[in-house]
């Protein structure tokens, strides 16, 4: 099955600076990767997500790159505000959400 | 907006007795999840549904089972809670075989002692 490894679990940076999370994946027939965040005490709620057949997606501040090649995604979040502070999770999936294969999830700490 | 309620939001339990965790959903979705989150470890698929009455097992199915008699309910059910089951559980429920958008519950924080 789907294996993906999500780094760092634990990330800090100051307010305005930027945040990159990595993951990687192992099933080459994977096709779908979101982005979900979860604040503390809530629920996890999709942010942003992409298609294997594009290599990047942005909306607004936060950004997803996908390098199929190296089986490997992103999620970039640029001029970071204390609200971004939340847990990450990324995801794989090569069907539906029924084959959906979630991250370890990285705490994003936004420091003012 | 979709909305996905949890029946309890924290649960203390013996380790033994009988659990239910219920979850209902009010956008008609066709599919509902039930996934355990643990610090390191991310979401893990415990059982899925894609229809009334039917199941699958997800990654994690030892010691749970579940019920959907109804569309927008399902139940997560613990035989005999033990300890190592201690945990946050989320429902969730999507539509259909598309977007692959999930839409999360509050999460049962469960205590089993």
């Amino acid at each position: 099955g789907e294996n993906v490894e999500q780094h760092p679990s634990t990330l800090s940076v100051q307010e305005g600076d930027s945040a990159v999370i990595k993951c990687t994946y192992s099933d080459s027939a994977s096709n779908y990767f979101p982005w979900y965040k979860q604040e503390l005490g809530k629920r996890p709620q999709l942010i942003i997500d992409i298609r294997s057949n594009v290599g990047e997606k942005k909306d607004q501040r936060i950004a997803v790159t996908l390098n199929k090649t190296a089986k490997h995604f992103s999620l970039h979040i640029t001029e970071t505000q204390p609200e971004d502070s939340a847990v990450y999770f990324c995801a794989a999936s090569y069907g539906s959400a029924r084959q959906l294969t979630f991250g370890s999830g990285t705490q994003l700490t936004v420091l003012p | 907006d979709v909305k996905v309620t949890q029946s309890s939001r924290y649960l203390v339990k013996r380790t033994g007795e009988k659990v239910f965790l219920e979850c209902v959903q009010d956008m008609d979705h066709e599919n509902m999840f039930w996934y355990r989150q643990d610090p390191g470890l991310g979401l893990r698929l415990i059982y899925f549904s894609y229809d009334v009455k039917m199941k699958e097992k997800g990654d994690i199915p030892e010691g749970y089972s579940v019920s959907r008699e109804k569309k927008e309910r399902f139940s997560l059910i613990l035989e005999s809670a033990s300890t190592n089951q201690t945990s946050m559980y989320l429902c969730a429920s999507c539509r259909g075989q598309a977007t692959g958008e999930l839409f999360f519950g509050e999460g049962s924080r469960l205590t089993v002692l």
